[in-house]
């Protein structure tokens, strides 16, 4: 039972324009949502995060949309940049208790910015 | 200065064997983690530990075994490797604002 789904495996992108991935959840009890980026042979490095009480961040170039009502949450990135090919992970974050935060990580869409 | 570290980065290794992967975070969190990233390319907690204390245990075999010896390392013991074992572990830490900082992960292939 998948609680955090990324349902586009992949997402092609021309340089210059707006990438918009997208992320579902099922679990009303996440606290704060996350976006990771993973280049190959790497571990996940942060992007940007959102609190389950706000429904927008943005970071530079990052905006985080969160729709609660939807279940849904969505990462923009404009402009796009071919540095930003890589694998973009959803995660949404649980208080699991003793002041710890459990994450739950969707399967990933990988992003291609074409030159 | 690597904030978190693992080592090795590929381990290849016969069924049955014990083996070890160890992680070092100097980043000064108290709570580190370890997930598996399968096949499927899901990223699943196996363990995380807070100040020494097993806090999150996933439904994991206990062959899979954490181990602390301090507030900056923590490792992962693998007892009697199957070949289901085979996938990318990665160590994380936390920071006191929950992101969680990742290593570079050890490719695991049991043969």
């Amino acid at each position: 039972d998948q609680q955090v789904k990324q349902n586009s495996p992949s997402l092609s992108v021309q340089e210059g324009r707006i990438s918009i991935l997208n992320c579902d959840y099922t679990n009303s009890m996440f606290d704060y949502f996350l976006w990771y980026k993973k280049y190959p042979a790497e571990g996940p490095t942060f992007l940007i995060s959102i609190s389950s009480i706000k429904d927008k961040n943005e970071d530079g170039r990052f905006t985080v949309f969160l729709n609660k009502s939807a279940k849904h949450l969505s990462l923009h990135i404009v402009p796009s940049q071919p540095g930003d090919s890589a694998v973009y992970f959803c995660a949404a974050a649980q208080y699991s208790g003793a002041g710890s935060y459990q994450l739950t990580f969707g399967k990933g869409t990988k992003l291609s910015v074409i030159p | 200065d690597t904030a978190v570290s693992q080592t090795p980065k590929y381990l290849v290794t016969q069924m049955g064997n014990d083996k070890s992967i160890k992680c070092e975070q100097n980043l000064g969190h108290d709570t580190m983690y370890w997930y598996k990233q399968d096949s499927k390319k899901f990223l699943k907690i196996m363990f995380s530990y807070n100040n020494k204390e097993l806090i999150i245990n996933e439904t994991v075999p206990n062959r899979f075994s954490p181990k602390s010896p301090d507030k900056a390392h923590l490792n992962l013991h693998i007892n009697s490797l199957e070949l289901g074992d085979s996938a990318v572990y990665f160590c994380a830490s936390r920071d006191t604002q929950e992101t969680q900082y990742f290593g570079p992960g050890t490719r695991l292939l049991v043969l």
